[in-house]
């Protein structure tokens, strides 16, 4: 079984609504990370927190807003999306810098749609 | 051309048999290979990492890496219908990189 939990399993959500995911990792790791995977694609990474600080921007737009409380836990809070950010999104949590392994751990994912 | 290759498949097999995957890529620094499984509307589950070149293995699973020739593969051996899935190639240069290079994904289905 996975030690990244990720809730709620399935959102539906209107254009207007603000709703969050959360990601909780149970190994230890440092660095956490936001991904988004559309059918048929490999994951897209869209944020990276290391030692619960923003690390990694990829350019997402600010509908997509991270929050990283504590170093288990990652939010991520979502307003005024679009259709197009119907997806799969998934939470990885790694080991932080220097620790020698960067294999990361995915979460099951959170499966939304923008209606 | 995509820094990571990957034979998008569909890949089918019958149970039983030895499946195949491979991935070739372009950037010479790339040290660190990972091989993840991913089932319809899951999250994607890490099966091999791996360092440099040589070989790994792991039950059934074996990792090999080729960095001469920039070529990754994975080999399934006595497949089973559970191994159905899509496999994603993932790499990176350093172990303190946060980004990893992903290939397309390759989809399997072993046949009963």
């Amino acid at each position: 079984d996975t030690e990244v939990t990720q809730t709620p399993k399935h959102l539906v959500m209107g254009m207007t609504n603000k709703k969050s995911l959360k990601c909780e990792q149970h190994m230890g790791h440092r660095a956490m990370y936001w991904y988004k995977q559309k059918a048929k694609k490999p994951p897209e990474l869209m944020f990276v927190y290391s030692y619960e600080k923003l690390s990694i921007n990829e350019s997402v737009p600010s509908r997509f807003s991270p929050e990283c409380p504590n170093s288990s836990l990652l939010n991520l809070h979502l307003h005024a999306l679009q259709p197009e950010d119907s997806a799969l999104y998934l939470c990885a949590s790694s080991q932080g810098p220097g620790e020698g392994r960067n294999e990361q751990f995915f979460g099951p994912g959170t499966r939304l749609t923008v209606l | 051309q995509k820094e990571v290759e990957q034979d998008p498949g569909p890949l089918s097999v019958p149970e039983g048999a030895i499946v195949s995957l491979n991935c070739t890529y372009s950037n010479s620094a790339f040290q660190y290979f990972m091989w993840y499984r991913q089932y319809s509307r899951k999250g994607p589950e890490l099966l091999m990492y791996t360092y440099s070149s040589g070989n790994k293995e792991d039950g059934r699973f074996t990792a090999q890496v080729d960095k001469s020739s920039k070529y990754i593969s994975l080999f399934i051996r006595d497949s089973q219908p559970s191994d159905s899935a899509t496999y994603l190639c993932a790499m990176s240069a350093g172990s303190n990189d946060y980004k990893l290079s992903f290939g397309a994904g390759t989809t399997v289905t072993v046949r009963a």
